[in-house]
């Protein structure tokens, strides 16, 4: 199986940092791989698709990259509403989700 | 406008089966797949499984022994049934559309299921 693991688990910054989380797979999944966004007591939201792809309605200062087995998400001036855990998600060779990464303003 | 709503019971006992509703509005079942995906407290997401437009349904391979998707087109409906639940169980268990083998674009809220005696 392969393995997603996202770091750091906690990550604290300031408004107006830019602020990049990392989800790393055990092996290449091809660029199938998804961000999601989860605000205290709420359901998933998807930021993300196929790496790069900014779903609609998503604010463009969000971006993913990567290729392989590495892949980032970038916001490029935290915003105080962006307080989440996000979450990465492979699609390749089954659905899995990494553990998350916990965003905090300093 | 598409709404994804899960229903069900909040408390079950260990043992017993759980089962829930996702009613959706806004799209067609058969056009349209569905994901059950759960969070236990304070934990990640964990993929249960899918049942596709077709009808057909996959699932996570560690759970496959006790879960059972099913759908009511006519009612725009999802069903999971799980059994022989656990404390291990408990958690919010999310619908959500997915597309293909990929990624799921609309969530429900989710229900809070604790499995205690």
């Amino acid at each position: 199986d392969i393995q997603m693991t996202q770091s750091p688990s906690l990550l604290s910054a300031s408004v107006g940092d830019r602020v990049t989380l990392s989800c790393k797979a055990s092996q290449s999944i091809y660029n199938s791989l998804a961000w999601y966004q989860q605000k205290l007591g709420e359901a998933p939201k998807l930021l993300i698709y196929d790496a790069n792809s900014l779903q609609t309605g998503i604010p463009s200062r969000f971006s993913g990259s990567g290729s392989g087995t590495d892949y980032t998400l970038t916001i490029s001036s935290l915003q105080p509403e962006d307080v989440a855990t996000y979450f990465c998600q492979k699609y390749y060779s089954g659905l899995t989700f990494g553990s998350g990464t916990k965003l905090e303003i300093k | 406008q598409v709404q994804l709503k899960e229903s069900g019971p909040g408390l079950v006992q260990p043992s017993q089966t759980l089962s829930l509703t996702c009613t959706v509005s806004g799209l067609s079942l058969t056009s349209n797949s569905v994901s059950w995906i759960r969070q236990p407290p304070g934990k990640g997401l964990e993929w249960m499984g899918v049942i596709w437009s077709n009808g057909g349904t996959d699932y996570n391979s560690a759970i496959k022994s006790r879960l059972s998707i099913s759908r009511d087109t006519s009612k725009s409906q999802v069903f999971l049934k799980m059994n022989s639940l656990q404390t291990e169980d408990t958690a919010m268990y999310f619908c959500a559309r997915i597309l293909q083998w990929s990624h799921f674009d609309y969530w429900g809220q989710g229900v809070m299921v604790t499995v205690s005696s």
